[in-house]
């Protein structure tokens, strides 16, 4: 299996603009989940899928964030507007068990 | 919410043993976890131990566990300059998929 893949892996945009974030769990897994790690505050879990239905977006930092999970295969994380705070590395995971498997990240530089 | 600390730094020389130390204060935790993030890279999941267990061993890794006192460890024997990353502490409850995460530690491997 290819892993988790992400895209892009480097993204750099400016203020305002809004940012989608890829994500293809590892085929059969039923769980996904999107990180954010930054210097400051370490990783930090955003929301989580099961069986494509979000079951905690506690970690959602606030309304410009959203996540959608349309199938078992594609998921999206967009930022609108994105802000120079939301600088940071964006990780998704998947897992079927306990051990999530996590993706190579999307360096987002917002400016 | 659930607290991980783990300290920021360890340099050993290569050969030697490394212990890497975390501690959680969530009692009800009981899934712990480590994890290895090489630079540019993703979080490698190297092994995890459920809260019923007192050490786990893996090849050169062992994981020791101390519910009462709430501290886990990762040893690293014969280490090598492949292992300098940085090592991650996660816990998880029982019924929550969420994992909370240390602010890891850099291990530094010296020839």
């Amino acid at each position: 299996d290819a892993g988790v893949i992400q895209s892009p892996r480097h993204e750099v945009t400016e203020m305002g603009q809004e940012v989608t974030l890829r994500c293809k769990p590892i085929s059969g897994h039923d769980y996904l989940f999107w990180y954010r790690q930054t210097m400051m505050r370490g990783l930090e879990l955003l929301i989580y899928f099961n069986n494509n239905v979000p079951i905690d977006d506690s970690g959602m930092p606030e309304d410009r964030f959203s996540a959608k999970m349309p199938n078992a295969s594609f998921s999206t994380l967009k930022i609108q507007p994105s802000e120079p705070r939301d600088s940071a590395v964006y990780f998704c995971a998947s897992s079927t068990t306990r051990e999530q498997y996590f993706g190579p990240g999307t360096r987002l530089t917002v400016t | 919410g659930e607290d991980v600390e783990q300290s920021l730094f360890l340099s050993v020389r290569e050969g030697d043993s490394s212990v890497i130390n975390c501690t959680y204060t969530d009692s009800s935790s009981t899934y712990l976890y480590w994890y290895k993030q090489e630079p540019g890279a993703g979080l490698q999941l190297l092994t995890y131990i459920f809260s019923n267990m007192d050490m786990k061993q893996d090849q050169r890794l062992t994981v020791l566990l101390n519910k009462k006192d709430k501290h886990l460890s990762l040893r690293i024997a014969d280490t090598q300059t492949g292992d300098s990353a940085i090592y991650f502490c996660a816990v998880a409850g029982g019924s929550n998929y969420k994992l909370t995460f240390g602010k890891g530690t850099l291990l530094t491997v010296n020839p």
